[in-house]
Formats: structure tokens, C-alpha cells, sequence
């Protein structure tokens, strides 16, 4: 399996509060994704990135921010929580962008009250 | 409409049956498509790619038709441990000229005894 490690597994926080999710790989892939998974969509992508400092916007990254500041670390913020943002967080990695296979972590259950 | 479509199911089978799935895109453009399972409450991990000659990994055939934009994956003999959701994922093509993976919500298959 991939080197893909995700904290915290599990978090329930209340609307308003700051939120950090960390990804942290060990395969020294390029690309880096965030994606959310809820009830009735697909996952989708959050923010990615592909490379050190090199960041882009998914399809749903309103309220969220991210950084990469080491080729490892993949951090995803929300500054002020929301209901709306109860859900399950995947960070995946890849080394071939887009077209390629995706390396998923084991998620984040996020619960925001 | 969304870009990529499943049948959410769940289709229920006796163990040993044949079933199909099938997968509609929306983007003519689209370049690259996966199967990816999914396992309850776990990370989606690659099943298999899907190439416009079709391809066969022992019990599994995926097939690409793109004059019908459609996507299909057979299982064969299928087993208990087939259970899970079978995610369909398709590389689209952004406006921007980027791509991107976008996922349909899955089919759910049981396997029952």
C-alpha cells in the first residue's frame, strides 16, 4: 500500500472554529489532491497540488485553503467551519497527474456541529 | 446532467453470478477511464483502467465504447468478497485545457451467499 497517512482520522468541531487536516505521504509523489466524499456525489476534488508551493482549485474549494510547503505535507484548512462541511475527507497522491492512478489515504471523518 | 452517471444500485447477486455494470459520461473530450472500488467506510482503490480495446484482469472485463460515451465493467463468478462500490472515474477535459478526474457516485454490489 501507498505511504499514505491522514490525522485526524476522526474530528467533530463546532461551526466557526478553524479546521486542519493533514496529509502526509511517504512515496515522494508530485501530485497531491484533497477530496470530499458525501451521500449522492462523487468525490470531489477540493484543491490539489503539483508540486512544493504549487497550488490549484478544484470543483468545491470555496472555504477552503491549502498549502504544501514540503514535497510530503499536504495541509487542508477550513478557516470557519459549517454544517455544510460535515463530511469524509480523502487525500490522494499520484506521480502522472490526472492521468494516472490515484492513491487514496484512508480518510477523514469530519463532523462539524 | 452529470458528467459521469451510475446506476447506484445496490444489485444483489448469488454468489457465482455475472454482472455488469455500466457507466455514462457526458464529455466527448474525455481521454482516460478507470474502475476504482470501494470498500465500506474505506479509501477508493484502482481496479483497473479502461482502454478502447477492452481488457480483462482474470474475473473482471472493462469495456470503453466512446461513439456511445458509455463505460461498462463485468464480473464474472462473482465472490463475497466482490461486495463493495465500484466507482466509474473519468479524465475530463477542463476548459482551461487541464484535466480532470472526475468520479461518478458509484454502484453498489452485494454478493449474497
Amino acid at each position: 500500500d501507498a505511504g499514505i497517512t491522514q490525522s485526524p482520522r476522526h474530528k467533530v468541531t463546532e461551526t466557526g472554529t478553524p479546521v486542519t487536516l493533514r496529509c502526509h505521504q511517504t512515496e515522494n509523489h508530485r501530485y497531491m489532491y484533497w477530496y470530499r466524499q458525501d451521500p449522492g456525489h462523487g468525490l470531489r476534488l477540493i484543491h490539489y497540488s503539483y508540486g512544493v508551493k504549487d497550488t490549484d482549485k478544484g470543483e468545491v474549494s470555496d472555504g477552503y485553503s491549502v498549502s504544501r510547503s514540503k514535497t510530503e505535507d499536504f495541509l487542508l484548512t477550513l478557516e470557519s467551519a459549517t454544517s455544510s462541511q460535515t463530511s469524509v475527507y480523502f487525500c490522494a497522491i499520484s506521480d502522472q497527474g490526472n492521468t494516472g492512478e490515484l492513491f487514496f489515504g484512508e480518510g477523514s471523518r469530519l463532523t462539524v456541529l | 446532467r452529470k458528467e459521469v452517471e451510475q446506476d447506484p444500485g445496490p444489485f444483489n447477486v448469488p454468489e457465482g453470478a455475472t454482472v455488469a455494470f455500466n457507466c455514462t459520461y457526458s464529455n466527448s473530450a474525455s481521454q482516460s477511464f478507470f474502475w476504482y472500488r470501494q470498500d465500506c467506510r474505506k479509501e477508493p482503490k484502482l481496479l483497473m483502467s479502461v482502454y478502447s480495446s477492452g481488457n480483462e484482469d482474470g474475473r473482471f472485463t472493462a469495456q470503453l465504447n466512446r461513439a456511445s460515451q458509455y463505460i461498462s465493467l463485468l464480473i464474472r463468478d462473482s465472490k463475497l468478497s466482490d461486495s463493495a462500490t465500484y466507482l466509474c472515474v473519468v479524465n475530463i477535459m477542463g476548459t482551461g485545457g487541464g484535466n480532470k478526474l472526475t468520479f461518478g457516485t458509484g454502484t453498489q454490489l452485494k454478493v449474497e451467499l
